[in-house]
Parts: structure tokens; C-alpha cells; sequence
């Protein structure tokens, strides 16, 4: 099946510790982007890249980073310098440049900082 | 970009046509308004898109004014499992920085038996 694996879909992990979420895709999709939700509130997004091996920042990239060495991966670090980590990450993939395709989204991971 | 503005929350009757607005009125020319939706702790979904008209699939339809500021997603008979956060995005060109989406807050709708 075709689609956008985010693994794990629920991360635990103590403060101040850097942790890595992971981001496939076997659409051959140009396009990943990540987001952050909080309770109760819409989508944010963190970084997106258009092609392997550029990436942009969003709206809120601080204590984030990212890399895109492969097309079909797009993994987000969320470092010890992100001051309230606790939050739901969506990963999301598209043609890219085309205005007119839609993206699809991971199912989720669910990260809390203990 | 591209703002969007969406009643917080409805609720629908089911068996009903919900009718969700939307205002977008710094819209570009070549942008394009998209919908989704979000249930509970998964992932959003696409519903559809369109540029300046009128769209349906087999799931809503898409009502875009003439003037591109506003636009209306149909679900023409809601069931209690269309009940979920709904998105209307504009997809913002950046030229050489590609595209993106942003996302608001979404309207938040209950449809009640």
C-alpha cells in the first residue's frame, strides 16, 4: 500500500533529551512537511521541504530540526532547546510545486516530556 | 498568506445538509482553497479542493463565491461519523520556496442524532 508511515505513535521521553520522529513516504511525493498540534487547537507548522536536501522553516521551527537526505524520508528532531515539546506531530506529503494535488497526512505521534 | 477564517464550532442534524463557511479574502489568484478534516487524534483527511469553481466528489461539494473571498463546504447528508474538526485551508505559493499549507483553527462539527 501506498502511504506516509510516522512511527512511533506514542514517544515518552525525559526532559532534556533531544528525540527523533520518523516520517516515510512511498508516494515518491517532492513535498514533506511537519506540523504540531496542542490540545484542542489546529495545525502549526514546523518545517516543510520541497525537494532532498532543502528545507525551509515555518512558523514555529525554533528547538526543531530537520533533514531531508532521501526523498522519502523526513525525520524531525525535536531538541532540548524546544521549551514545551509535550504535543501531537503530523507528518504530511505532496507532489510538491503543483498547486493542485493534495497532501496526505501520517497518522500522528504523540510525544509527552516527562 | 492567505488567511482563513472559520466559525469555531456547528452542529448538524443527522440525515441533514451541514454547510460549513469560509472566509478567505487576501486570497491570490493562483491559490487554491482546500478542505480537510480531523477526527479525533488521527491524521487530517482530504475532502477537496478548488480554484474559483464550484467542485463535487463523492464526498462534499465546494462552493466558491465569484469574487474568491468566501467559500461554503457541503456535506449533503451528514452521518454521526462526520463528526470531526473541519479545515479550510489557502495554499500559499512561495514561488522558489515551493508551497505550503496553513492551517487555522477549524470549525468543530457535531452532528447530533
Amino acid at each position: 500500500d501506498g502511504g506516509i508511515t510516522q512511527s512511533p505513535k506514542y514517544l515518552f521521553r525525559k526532559e532534556g533529551q533531544n528525540v527523533t520522529l520518523s516520517c516515510e513516504q512511498n508516494l515518491n511525493h517532492d513535498a514533506m512537511y511537519w506540523y504540531r498540534q496542542d490540545p484542542g487547537q489546529g495545525l502549526r507548522l514546523i518545517y516543510y521541504s520541497q525537494i532532498v536536501n532543502d528545507f525551509q522553516k515555518g512558523d514555529i521551527a525554533e528547538g526543531y530540526s530537520v533533514s531531508r537526505e532521501k526523498k522519502e524520508s523526513f525525520p524531525l528532531t525535536v531538541t532540548s532547546a524546544q521549551k514545551n515539546p509535550t504535543a501531537f506531530y503530523l507528518c504530511a506529503s505532496s507532489m510538491g510545486q503543483e498547486m493542485n494535488t493534495e497532501a496526505f497526512f501520517g497518522q500522528g505521534t504523540r510525544l509527552t516530556v516527562v | 498568506d492567505a488567511k482563513t477564517t472559520q466559525p469555531t464550532s456547528m452542529d448538524c442534524a443527522e440525515g441533514r445538509a451541514a454547510n460549513l463557511p469560509c472566509n478567505h479574502s487576501t486570497i491570490s489568484g493562483n491559490e487554491y482553497v482546500y478542505w480537510y478534516r480531523q477526527i479525533h487524534s488521527q491524521g487530517p483527511q482530504y475532502i477537496i479542493h478548488g480554484l474559483k469553481n464550484n467542485e463535487t466528489n463523492e464526498m462534499a461539494s465546494l462552493i466558491i463565491t465569484e469574487d474568491r473571498k468566501s467559500s461554503t463546504l457541503i456535506l449533503p447528508h451528514a452521518t454521526l461519523r462526520d463528526t470531526a474538526v473541519y479545515y479550510c485551508i489557502v495554499r500559499v505559493n512561495l514561488r522558489a520556496a515551493g508551497n505550503k499549507l496553513t492551517f487555522g483553527g477549524g470549525t468543530r462539527v457535531l452532528v447530533k442524532p
